[in-house]
C-alpha cells in the first residue's frame, strides 16, 4: 500500500528566508509525486508533479522539488518565501499522472514572520 | 487554468436532513470527478470517484447509501448526504480529472447541528 508521511506539521519562517519542507513516501513501484498548495477554506492548487525524467521538478510561484530515490523523498523548497506562501501544504502519491487516487500526506502547515 | 466550483460553499443543516454539493467543471469535460473528506488539519480522503454516465466507485468504508453521488453530465457531478448527522460536518472537496492534472474544487463547508 501507498503512504506519505510529512514529518513536519506546523513551520515557521521568516519572509525572505529559505523553506524546505519534507516528504517521505512509501510505494512499491515508480511513484507519481505530487505537492499541493491549500490555502484556508480552499481547494487545492497543484504547485508541481513528478513522473520521470529529471529528479528536480521546477513548480508555479517559485516552487521546486527533488525526488530522491534512494530516500524516498521529495522535498519542496522555495530559496525566498513570501509573507503569500503561509498556507498548507501537502504531498502526494499516486499510481497515475492524475493525483484523483492518490494518497495525501496529513499537510504542514506554514506560517511566514514579517 | 481549468476551474472547477462547487456549490454551495458553505451549508448548514439540521439533522436528519438531505444536502446537496455541486461540483461543475467550468471550461472542459470531466468523464471522471473525485469527491474527498477533509476534517479538521487532516489531510484530504478519498470518499468515491465518479465517472459520467455509470455508478461511482466508493472507497473502503464510506456508506454508499448515506452520500449518493450522481455525475449525470460530463460537466457536472453532486454528491448527496442523506440524513446527515453532526458527525458528518466536514470540508468537502471535489476534484474533475483534465487531460494532464486533475483541478480541485474550493470546497464546501456544511455543519450539521
Amino acid at each position: 500500500a501507498q503512504s506519505v508521511t510529512q514529518p513536519d506539521i506546523h513551520i515557521t519562517v521568516s519572509e525572505g528566508a529559505s523553506l524546505e519542507l519534507r516528504c517521505n513516501y512509501s510505494y512499491g513501484a515508480t511513484p507519481y509525486l505530487f505537492w499541493y498548495v491549500q490555502s484556508p477554506g480552499q481547494g487545492l492548487q497543484l504547485l508541481l508533479k513528478y513522473f520521470s525524467g529529471d529528479t528536480l521538478v521546477q513548480g508555479i510561484k517559485g516552487f521546486e522539488a527533488e525526488f530522491k530515490r534512494s530516500q524516498s523523498s521529495f522535498n519542496l523548497r522555495k530559496p525566498s518565501v513570501h509573507w503569500s506562501d503561509a498556507a498548507e501544504y501537502f504531498c502526494a502519491v499516486g499510481a497515475g499522472t492524475n493525483a484523483g487516487k492518490s494518497t495525501f500526506g496529513d499537510g504542514t502547515t506554514l506560517t511566514v514572520k514579517p | 487554468g481549468a476551474v472547477v466550483s462547487q456549490h454551495p460553499s458553505r451549508v448548514i443543516c439540521k439533522s436528519g436532513t438531505s444536502v446537496k454539493i455541486e461540483c461543475r467543471s467550468l471550461d472542459f469535460q470531466a468523464t471522471t470527478m473525485f469527491w474527498y473528506r477533509q476534517f479538521p488539519k487532516q489531510s484530504l480522503m478519498l470518499m468515491a470517484t465518479s465517472n459520467e454516465g455509470s455508478k461511482a466507485t466508493y472507497e473502503q468504508g464510506v456508506e454508499k447509501d448515506k452520500f449518493l453521488i450522481n455525475h449525470a453530465s460530463l460537466t457536472l457531478s453532486t454528491l448527496t448526504v442523506t440524513s446527515a448527522h453532526p458527525e458528518d460536518s466536514s470540508f468537502y472537496i471535489c476534484s474533475a480529472q483534465g487531460l494532464a492534472e486533475q483541478f480541485f474544487g474550493p470546497g464546501t463547508r456544511l455543519t450539521v447541528l
